[in-house]
């Protein structure tokens, strides 16, 4: 049974560029939630996606943006790239509204981001 | 603003000895108290976790003590190992599916 899968594992962009970052959820998983890991500090919620639709937003900029497939699996776009975006980006996924009573929230290897 | 502190920053302990990293939160809408351990170049994954209405749980040789009137809980590790040397993180689950995590701790356990 395969866990959470993130493609790509590493990349470079220069500032100004766009990026997109894939995600597969867990088998039997409907929803998938991003988050951004900096150097050194745990993960910021981004947001969330079920049934295609984002169901909660962290504190982030429109700059970034998501869509989930009907597949379950996730993209996370990020446009107008800072050199803040730098950062570790985790998918992860769960059953909705279920972290802690009909499941858990399993979290993918990441993709690393690095802006020039 | 940091909704979870979580300290030490990090943590030198003797294999055998007992790893204590505590976390503090404010937001008294919090439910579900997970912690979580991360190896460089890996995700998170669920280490233990707790709901506020028990003080205590232990899977093994990790424990969850939670005081609810403090709002802290705390996780400890007995007879600590060399395998244990990884960055943990305290987390709150929040309305819906959002967990907010602590800063982390990063943990050495020298043999």
């Amino acid at each position: 049974d395969a866990g959470v899968t993130q493609s790509p594992t590493h990349l470079i962009k220069t500032r100004g560029q766009q990026v997109t970052l894939r995600c597969s959820p867990k088998s039997g998983h409907d929803t998938v939630s991003w988050y951004q890991q900096a150097l050194g500090q745990g993960p910021q919620f981004i947001f969330q996606y079920y049934e295609e639709e984002e169901r909660q937003r962290g504190n982030f900029p429109d700059r970034f943006s998501g869509h989930q497939f009907p597949n379950y699996s996730s993209e996370l776009n990020v446009n107008a790239l800072l050199l803040g975006d730098s950062a570790l980006y985790l998918c992860a996924s769960s059953l909705y509204r279920g972290i802690g009573l009909t499941g858990e929230l399993f979290f993918g290897e990441g993709s690393r981001l690095t802006v020039l | 603003q940091q909704q979870v502190k979580q300290s030490p920053q990090s943590l030198i302990v003797q294999k055998g000895g007992i790893s204590i990293i505590n976390c503090a939160y404010e937001n008294t809408a919090f439910d579900y108290f997970p912690w979580y351990q991360q190896f460089p170049g890996k995700g998170p994954a669920l280490l233990i976790a707790i709901r506020p209405d028990v003080s205590e749980k232990k899977e093994g040789r990790f424990t969850i003590s939670f005081n609810k009137s403090a709002k802290q809980f705390s996780l400890h590790i007995m007879d600590s190992q060399p395998g244990d040397s990884a960055t943990y993180f305290c987390a709150a689950l929040e309305y819906g599916n959002k967990l907010v995590f602590g800063a982390g701790t990063i943990l050495r356990v020298k043999s």
